[in-house]
């Protein structure tokens, strides 16, 4: 099974600040993985897939990059609407997801 | 209006069993692989089980295979996972998911449910 891992597992920034989270696979997934948003009590929403393709209707301050192993999910110019964990997740083999990151408000 | 709605949730007590169901409206059913993916409070976000589009193939995670069966019934819009012999570690929520891919699966998630809360305990 492939292993997913993210950093950091938290982090604070405040409205306007640019966030980066990094996601890690075991092995090489090629450009495999997807970057999903949750919040408490609503439903996990797609944001990014492939690495790098935006879902429709998700604004463009987000966005993805990344091949192999390695990859980031970038936020420019931080919403409040998006305070909220983010979690990896490889598609190249059996779905594994990342641990999460919870991004709050400092 | 496009959503996934899960229900039968609850308590089960250990070596029992519940079905969950999850009814799909505003979307092509027939035309999309479909999911269960579960968050409990020892793995985080884990899948658990796959269906192809027209029912014929089925996937489950290693840690449920044998135990949990999933399902659907086209006509009805609707997936279905079989919960038996549950243990203590299955207790979370479960969310239904839809694939991103029509008819070929390609286990990237672009619609999820709310969840429902899956509770073992004697």
């Amino acid at each position: 099974d492939i292993q997913m891992t993210q950093s950091p597992s938290s982090l604070s920034a405040s409205v306007g600040d640019r966030v980066t989270i990094t996601c890690r696979a075991s092995q090489n997934i090629r450009n495999l993985l997807n970057w999903y948003q949750e919040k408490p009590g609503k439903a996990p929403k797609l944001l990014i897939y492939v690495a790098s393709s935006l879902q429709s209707g998700v604004p463009s301050r987000f966005s993805g990059g990344g091949s192999e192993t390695e990859f980031n999910l970038t936020i420019n110019s931080l919403e409040p609407e998006d305070f909220a964990t983010y979690y990896c997740q490889q598609s190249y083999s059996r779905p594994s997801f990342g641990p999460g990151t919870k991004v709050d408000l400092k | 209006q496009v959503q996934l709605v899960e229900s039968g949730g609850g308590v089960g007590q250990p070596g029992r069993a519940l079905r969950l169901s999850c009814e799909a409206s505003g979307i092509m059913f027939t035309a999309y692989a479909m999911h269960w993916v579960r968050q409990t409070p020892g793995k985080g976000l884990e899948w658990v089980a796959s269906i192809s589009h027209d029912g014929k193939y089925k996937f489950e995670a290693d840690s449920v295979k044998g135990r949990f069966t999933i399902s659907r019934d086209n006509p009805r819009s609707t997936l279905f996972l079989q919960l038996d012999s549950l243990r203590a570690e299955d207790t979370g929520i479960y969310y239904c998911a839809k694939d991103r891919r029509r008819i070929q699966r390609s286990d990237t998630f672009d619609l999820w449910g709310r969840g429902t809360l899956v509770t073992v305990s004697s």
